[in-house]
């Protein structure tokens, strides 16, 4: 089955930086790529998707880049506000849902 | 209605109770999933509902039986459960559960707690 690795566990950043967090996969039949934010108490919420047919995808300050070669996708933050502190789960497709261990964000104000 | 529902919010039972967990879309979602997460670890998928049939069962104990009793909800049910099962339990949906590019939606959870 699929086996998602992500790195850093722990991130910490100051406010207005970049913040990179990334995500290796292990099956290549492998073709969606959500990342989900969970705030303390809160669901798991998408915040942005990608699927295998796309190298990139960005929405405002977020970003997803796929390298399906190399099997690894990252998340970009830029301009990074405290409201972005939390933790952040990569996971990959196809069948079930696998995540990976999550990253814990912090912005320092 | 864009949301997954979840009851009850907060959950205390003891280990020879028998309660059930509550989950409700009005998506038109056909896959309903049941994850288990513990503190500071990502959710692990417990059971899948495609067109409310049960289609993965990922070899979890029998004292968690779920039910899908139609395309809008989910149930778990929990009896004899133990310490160690206290967690948030999610509830998930998405469009079809086969498709590889399917989303899914997560409800706000139910946090449990056996004692």
């Amino acid at each position: 089955g699929e086996n998602v690795e992500q790195h850093p566990s722990t991130l910490s950043v100051q406010e207005g930086d970049s913040a990179v967090i990334k995500c290796t996969y292990s099956d290549s039949a492998s073709n969606y790529f959500p990342w989900y934010k969970q705030e303390l108490g809160k669901r798991p919420q998408l915040i942005i998707d990608i699927r295998s047919n796309v190298g990139e995808k960005k929405d405002q300050r977020i970003a997803v880049t796929l390298n399906k070669t190399a099997k690894h996708f990252s998340l970009h933050i830029t301009e990074t506000q405290p409201e972005d502190s939390a933790v952040y789960f990569c996971a990959a497709r196809p069948g079930d849902m696998r995540f990976g261990a999550g990253t814990r964000l912090t912005v320092k104000p | 209605d864009t949301e997954v529902t979840q009851t009850p919010k907060h959950l205390v039972m003891g280990m020879t109770n028998k309660k059930s967990l509550k989950c409700e879309q009005h998506m038109g979602h056909r896959a309903m999933y049941w994850y288990k997460q513990k503190a500071k670890k990502p959710p692990e998928l417990m059971f899948v509902y495609s067109y409310e049939k049960l289609s993965i069962n990922e070899s979890v104990p029998s004292r968690f039986s779920p039910e899908c009793p139609n395309s809008s909800l989910l149930n778990l049910h929990l009896h004899a459960l133990q310490p160690e099962d206290s967690a948030l339990y999610l509830c998930a949906s998405s469009p079809i559960s086969t498709g590889n590019t399917d989303t899914q939606y997560f409800g706000p959870g139910t946090r449990l707690t056996v004692l």
